[in-house]
């Protein structure tokens, strides 16, 4: 089993429509965090998490929020999915850096299209 | 903010020697990482840098000047299954911010 679990891995919605993508982990790290993939932009920050009490806002949070609801879970929402959020989202976790890389773990990613 | 910058794309010939440079321009850096991506997968760790120099890792190598704000990640004994994007990720206040990605081909 994968220690970051995204669902659903494909989802095609509507306009408009409300969107939640869920990440849940394994590994016992504190810090989560939301991407999305675009082709020729790379990965950018959404929303990330360094403990189940504390959100920040990435490079790119407009139209979007999330949800931590525990250590091991973190949610994204699109309240009003729109056809620019057609998109590969991805959720990361890492251990904090101190002694080790705190490299990003990442779920196998959840492809979102927006019709 | 971060920008980062890599090449978009390369071609290399399977056995051949690829590298892969990265520029970036940050504050507060803490380290820079290099992610592999094959197509539809997610992405995988390779290296990190946190010190000026050179790490090896089997086939991999990468290199970091900080005070040139400049990588590069060099890929050996080039196989078919190097053929995959790879990502130049630079962390700083803790968050990893990463460039567009070199698309690398190997070819027969």
């Amino acid at each position: 089993d994968a220690d970051v679990t995204q669902t659903p891995r494909n989802r095609i919605t509507k306009t408009g429509k409300r969107i939640m993508l869920e990440c849940s982990q394994t590994k016992g790290h504190d810090r989560m965090y939301w991407y999305r993939q675009d082709p020729g932009l790379g990965l950018r920050l959404i929303y990330y998490s360094f403990d189940v009490k504390d959100i920040n806002k990435g490079e790119i949070s407009d139209g979007y929020s999330v949800s931590r609801q525990a250590q091991a879970k973190f949610s994204l929402s699109l309240e009003s999915a729109i056809p620019n959020q057609t998109a590969l989202y991805f959720c990361a976790t890492s251990d904090f850096p101190a002694g080790g890389t705190g490299e990003l773990f990442f779920g196998e990613g959840s492809r979102l299209t927006v019709l | 903010g971060q920008n980062i910058d890599q090449p978009t794309e390369m071609t290399a010939t399977e056995g051949a020697i690829v590298q892969i440079n990265c520029t970036y321009q940050t504050s507060g850096f803490n380290g820079l990482f290099w992610y592999q991506q094959h197509a539809g997968e997610a992405p995988t760790f390779l290296s990190y840098n946190v010190l000026d120099g050179l790490e090896e890792k089997g086939r991999f190598s990468s290199f970091l000047s900080r005070s040139k704000g400049y990588s590069y990640l060099l890929l050996k004994e080039l196989q078919m299954k190097d053929s995959a994007s790879y990502l130049c990720a630079v962390r700083s206040d803790y968050k990893l911010s990463f460039g567009a990605g070199t698309t690398v081909t190997v070819r027969a």
